[in-house]
């Protein structure tokens, strides 16, 4: 089945600095590409997502690349505030399997 | 628009105990997966329903079962609960968009157990 790394475990960054969050995949199959973000004690949100046939995605201050070669895709987040806090979780999915696999998570601290 | 709604918010239970969840889906969507998140961890897949069957499985014994209804909620059932099941299990629920080749997926706030 699919097996997805994510990197770091832990990211601590200052106000106002980018943060990138890396992940990778083993099934070149895989399709779709979403990430969470899950505050303390609540649901994962989806933030944003890409899929295979897109190289990168950009949403204001979050952008995902993704490729296909290498297998890895990551999360960007630019100018960060102290509220993009959380656990950052990247996922694959792969369509006629309709299954997600989910990364450990990236615990992100921004500090004022 | 109804998000994805899950009951009950906590629930505790002992070891060999028997545990139903609930599960609503978001409007308009026909499609619910269970995961299991682990403190610390990111969400393992149990299964997913649609169409009322279990359509995929992940690596979790029989014990877990499931059910998805006319309407498209949905159970989780856990048989002869173990202390390791303590964790918070998550529904998400989504549409199928056949030939699109991927579909978002939407989180509920999840059920806490904690078996002792």
């Amino acid at each position: 089945g699919e097996n997805v790394e994510q990197h770091p475990s832990t990211l601590s960054v200052q106000e106002g600095d980018s943060a990138v969050i890396k992940c990778t995949y083993s099934d070149s199959a895989s399709n779709y590409f979403p990430w969470y973000k899950q505050e303390l004690g609540k649901r994962p949100q989806l933030i944003i997502d890409i899929r295979s046939n897109v190289g990168e995605k950009k949403d204001q201050r979050i952008a995902v690349t993704l490729n296909k070669t290498a297998k890895h895709f990551s999360l960007h987040i630019t100018e960060t505030q102290p509220e993009d806090s959380a656990v950052y979780f990247c996922a694959a999915h792969r369509y006629n399997f309709n299954k997600f696999y989910f990364g450990s998570g990236t615990k992100l601290n921004v500090k004022p | 628009d109804a998000g994805v709604t899950q009951s009950p918010t906590h629930l505790i239970k002992t070891r060999g105990q028997q545990v139903t969840l609930r599960c609503s889906p978001k409007s308009g969507h026909d499609t619910v997966s269970w995961y299991q998140q682990a403190l610390g961890q990111g969400p393992q897949f149990i299964f997913q329903y649609y169409e009322e069957e279990e359509r995929q499985r992940g690596n979790f014994p029989d014990r877990f079962s499931g059910h998805q209804f006319p309407n498209y909620s949905s159970e989780l059932n856990v048989n002869a609960l173990l202390l390791g099941d303590s964790a918070l299990y998550l529904c998400a629920s989504s549409l199928v968009s056949v030939g699109q080749g991927s579909y978002e997926q939407y989180f509920g706030p999840g059920t806490r157990l904690t078996v002792t």
